[in-house]
């Protein structure tokens, strides 16, 4: 068990719908990362949070926008899905959030998101 | 071009052998780091190993260790005394710290070992 929590574990929706994927890091961990697994596309990164505030940005599409709330969980919101959306969403937390210090990193067990 | 190669979809270990899992990149930032994941097929992923550009040792964590060589732009995973646990995607991944952090992700090495 790594500490990090993602909840659902499964969603199942329609094209045009809205999801939100939520995610709890680590206790002491201030920074999250959201990725996105899928066949066609592989692993992707989507965005990392550090503290409250965006720090990176990586391939996340407009209709995806993500936060990170002051007691540290986090969201990604998705948006008029779409069937290339169905992926495997994994969340992971560390304690730093750039250069320096340790960086390792705790995935949670991923959202499993199919679009129909 | 591709910013992670992992040229080897497949490989076979014997048990308690060592196997080396290449990884190259492509960056002109200075900066960055490189990671190695492990994904079963139970779908977890786990972290291995980081190497930051600017360090002068290779990285080692118990029996994962990271050949970096960086005039070649090469970061393989060395796993030693392979075990049947270790039978797992692997994927190799870097971040560039002066280009928007971003990561890339290689396409990922199917590891099996063999008792």
């Amino acid at each position: 068990d790594s500490g990090v929590t993602q909840t659902p574990k499964h969603l199942i929706t329609a094209t045009g719908q809205r999801v939100t994927l939520r995610c709890s890091p680590r206790s002491g961990d201030l920074s999250v990362y959201w990725y996105q697994q899928s066949l066609d596309q592989g692993l992707q990164f989507l965005i990392q949070y550090y503290n409250g505030e965006e720090r990176a940005k990586g391939n996340i599409l407009e209709r995806f926008s993500a936060q990170q709330f002051p007691d540290l969980h986090s969201e990604l919101n998705l948006s008029s899905l779409e069937l290339g959306d169905s992926a495997l969403y994994f969340c992971a937390s560390s304690v730093g959030g750039l250069a320096g210090g340790s960086h390792e990193q705790y995935f949670g067990p991923g959202t499993r998101l199919t679009v129909t | 071009a591709q910013k992670i190669t992992q040229t080897q979809p497949g490989m076979f270990v014997q048990e308690k052998e060592a196997v080396t899992l290449d990884c190259t990149y492509d960056t002109s930032d200075q900066s960055y780091g490189l990671f190695w994941y492990k994904q079963p097929s139970s779908g977890e992923m786990i972290f291995l190993i980081y190497q930051g550009s600017y360090d002068e040792q290779n990285a080692t964590e118990g029996r994962y260790s990271l050949n970096f060589q960086k005039a070649r732009k090469s970061a393989n995973l060395v796993i030693s005394a392979s075990q049947l646990g270790d039978s797992a995607m692997y994927f190799c991944a870097m971040r560039e710290m002066n280009t928007g952090n971003q990561f890339y992700f290689g396409t990922g090495t199917s590891l099996t070992v063999i008792p």
